[in-house]
């Protein structure tokens, strides 16, 4: 079935280690996306790419990187340099052009302990 | 960055009952889209609009895109318990993005 798989679900990491979510979809879509989530605060656009090799800050980039080597493929690195990681990630593609529905997957939960 | 003020923040209700909730905007956009997300799970699409005054229907559920293209609201009719979630109001953002509100919490009581 075609459709976005996030991995790993839940994960811990210790203060001063980078961590990467995995984000793949085998929709064909163009544009993929990064949102994270906080309590209260519904979701804030990271990093967003719409073709392969190309990628473009969203609103809380800082502390995130990404990579687009693949167009199936959209991974996350939160870095030592994100003051607050812990938060719910959120991966999301869409076929593009134009707007309309984003199709999410499941999402990662990132616990710094 | 832009804003959507999106409320009531969270409600209780009674199972039965119909639930309104609105989503507003000092901006205009031409794509308003409404998503429920279960706890810990992704935003699942429940309707989307694109032409303004548009009213839709899917189920118990009804939305309209404001005549003005800066508001809309999500009516639930006859809530049920898997009713329970936060839902979220969007619109298109520039780049294919979308603009999320944060959300309104639904809990139903049995």
């Amino acid at each position: 079935d075609g459709g976005i798989t996030q991995s790993p679900k839940y994960l811990f990491r210790k203060e001063g280690q980078n961590v990467t979510l995995s984000c793949e979809q085998n929709l064909n879509h163009d544009a993929m996306y990064w949102y994270r989530q906080d309590p209260g605060q519904g979701l804030r656009l990271i990093y967003y790419s719409q073709i392969v090799n190309d990628f473009q800050k969203g609103d809380i980039a800082e502390g995130y990187s990404v990579s687009r080597e693949k167009k199936e493929s959209f991974p996350l690195t939160v870095t030592s340099a994100q003051k607050n990681p812990t938060a719910f990630y959120l991966c999301a593609s869409h076929p593009l052009p134009g707007t309309g529905e984003l199709f999410f997957g499941e999402g990662s939960r990132l616990t710094v302990l | 960055g832009q804003q959507l003020n999106q409320s009531p923040q969270s409600m209780f209700i009674q199972e039965g009952e119909d639930v309104s909730m609105n989503c507003t905007s000092s901006s205009i956009f031409n794509t308003w889209l409404w998503y429920k997300q279960d706890p810990g799970e992704g935003p699942v699409l429940l309707i989307a609009l694109y032409k303004a005054g548009e009213l839709t229907s899917n189920g118990r559920l009804t939305a309209q895109f404001g005549i003005t293209r800066k508001d809309s609201f999500l009516n639930i009719s006859a809530s049920i318990p898997s009713d329970v979630g936060i839902y979220f109001c969007a619109v298109g953002g520039s780049q294919g993005n979308l603009i999320f509100g944060k959300g309104t919490k639904l809990s139903v009581k049995p």
